[in-house]
C-alpha cells in the first residue's frame, strides 16, 4: 500500500546548529504535506506543511522543502533551541483516499 | 484556530469491557474524522476514517466489529473498544477536519490513554 518513510529515526544535535529531518512518499497524486511536532503525552501540533504547487515554505526557524519529482521532503530547523526536543513526523494527503498517512518518526534531542 | 476535544482523556478498564471515547469538534462541524492508534515510541496508525451519517471505512486490519465508530452529528463521532484486552492498551487519539473547500488540514484531540488491566 502507499506510505511513507521517514529518517533518522533519531537524531541529535547541538543547540544552535541545524535539524534536517527527511521523508519520502509512494502516492505520487499527494498534494499536501504536514509536519507535525510531538510532546510526550501530548497531541501532534502542526508546525508547518506544504502543497505540491510551491517548493519550498518557510516559517521564521522552520522551513519544509518538496521535491515532486523524485517525490521527498524535508523539515530544516535552523538555530535549535532546547523546546525544539520532541517527535517530529512528516505525512502525506493520499489524494485517492483524502486521508493522511504518517512517517514513523524522528526523536530529535536537542544537546545543551 | 479550530479544536477538537477527547473524552475520557485517560481510562482503565478491566480485561473483557467495553470502553466508549468521545472525539468532539467545539468551534466548527467535521463532517470527516479520523482515529488513530499510538503505541509507545512508535507514529500514529490510522484505523478508521468517520464520516457524520454513515458507516466507517476501517483500514486493513482493523477489526470493525471490535472497534465501533459512531459519528452521528457533525461534532461528535465516537469509539467504543468492544471487549477490550491488555493488547489493545494504547494511545487513541482522534483528529477532524474542517470542509474540505478550506484546506487539509487536520486538527488532532488531546487523545485517550486506554490502560487494560
Amino acid at each position: 500500500g502507499e506510505n511513507v518513510e521517514q529518517h533518522p529515526s533519531t537524531l541529535s544535535v547541538q543547540e544552535g546548529d541545524s535539524a534536517v529531518i527527511k521523508c519520502t512518499y509512494s502516492d505520487s497524486a499527494s498534494n499536501y504535506f504536514p509536519w507535525y511536532k510531538q510532546e510526550l503525552g501530548k497531541r501532534p501540533q502542526l508546525i508547518i506543511d506544504i502543497r505540491s504547487n510551491v517548493g519550498e515554505k518557510k516559517d521564521q526557524r522552520i522551513a519544509v522543502t518538496l521535491n515532486k519529482t523524485a517525490k521527498h521532503f524535508s523539515l530544516h530547523i535552523t538555530e535549535t533551541q532546547p523546546e525544539d526536543s520532541a517527535v517530529y513526523f512528516c505525512a502525506a494527503l493520499l489524494n485517492r483516499d483524502d486521508k493522511i498517512i504518517f512517517g514513523k518518526g524522528t526523536r530529535l534531542h536537542i544537546l545543551p | 484556530g479550530a479544536v477538537v476535544s477527547q473524552h475520557p482523556s485517560w481510562v482503565i478498564c478491566k480485561s473483557g469491557t467495553s470502553v466508549k471515547i468521545e472525539c468532539r469538534s467545539l468551534d466548527f462541524q467535521a463532517t470527516t474524522m479520523f482515529w488513530y492508534r499510538q503505541f509507545p515510541k512508535q507514529s500514529l496508525m490510522l484505523m478508521a476514517t468517520s464520516n457524520e451519517g454513515s458507516k466507517a471505512t476501517y483500514e486493513q486490519g482493523v477489526e470493525k466489529d471490535k472497534f465501533l465508530i459512531n459519528h452521528a452529528s457533525l461534532t461528535l463521532s465516537t469509539l467504543t473498544v468492544t471487549s477490550a484486552h491488555p493488547e489493545d492498551s494504547s494511545f487513541y487519539i482522534c483528529s477532524a477536519r474542517e470542509p474540505a473547500s478550506w484546506g487539509y488540514e487536520q486538527y488532532f484531540g488531546p487523545g485517550t490513554r486506554l490502560t487494560v488491566t
